[in-house]
């Protein structure tokens, strides 16, 4: 049972355009969620996160947007660059940040800039 | 500040036999997680380990085993090995705040022939 889906595996979109990553979730015990990004041979990095007491979180291009009664949170890149080809991972988490129960992981997005 | 370091980077096993990985946190880091990474299955939570003690495991059998040091330092151990094991395995570390955010070793990639 996959609890955080990320359902396109892939996405392409234009150098300088909005690039929007979508990912939704089946437990309602998650109460922070994050964004990783990850380049081939490299281990994930940090992008960007949102707790569940807030509906939005700014970090200069990237915007994490969450709506609960949906289940629901998305990434907005703008605007999108070359250097943002990458694999995009969504998380979440129960139980105040990483919490002890580990972080449970989408699938993974693989957004394709074109130039 | 020095990231997670994962050993060795790279390796290549046949099935049955056994496989240690190494994993040093980042200096003050106290935890420390590993995750599996394989193409059909994204990342899925193996375990984590705080002070030496395992605060939590995930749905993985009894063959993925590991262990922290006083140092932090932490290996993770998979006995009997079989072809799905093949994946890449990642460490992460984490301070003990709680904003959860993890730090990503570059992963060891684990080839079971």
């Amino acid at each position: 049972d996959q609890q955080v889906k990320q359902n396109s595996p892939s996405l392409s979109v234009q150098e300088g355009r909005i690039s929007i990553l979508n990912c939704d979730y089946t437990n309602s015990m998650f109460d922070y969620f994050l964004w990783y990004k990850k380049y081939p041979a490299e281990g994930p990095t940090f992008l960007i996160s949102i707790s569940s007491i807030k509906d939005k979180n700014e970090d200069g291009r990237f915007t994490v947007f969450l709506n609960k009664s949906a289940k629901h949170l998305s990434l907005h890149i703008v605007p999108s660059q070359p250097g943002d080809s990458a694999v995009y991972f969504c998380a979440a988490s129960a139980g105040s940040g990483g919490g002890a129960d580990g972080l449970t992981f989408g699938k993974g997005t693989h957004l394709i800039i074109q130039p | 500040k020095a990231g997670v370091t994962q050993t060795p980077r790279y390796l290549i096993k046949t099935r049955g036999q056994q496989v240690t990985l190494s994993c040093s946190p980042i200096s003050g880091h106290r935890s420390v997680s590993w995750y599996q990474q394989t193409p059909g299955q994204g990342l899925q939570f193996l375990f984590e380990y705080f002070s030496e003690t395992q605060r939590n495991k995930g749905n993985f059998p009894g063959r993925f085993s590991g262990r922290q040091f006083s140092n932090s330092r932490s290996e993770m151990n998979v006995s009997t090995l079989e072809l799905g094991d093949s994946a890449l395995y990642l460490c992460a570390s984490r301070d003990s705040g709680p904003t959860g955010e993890l730090f990503f070793g570059e992963g060891s990639r684990l080839t079971v022939l």
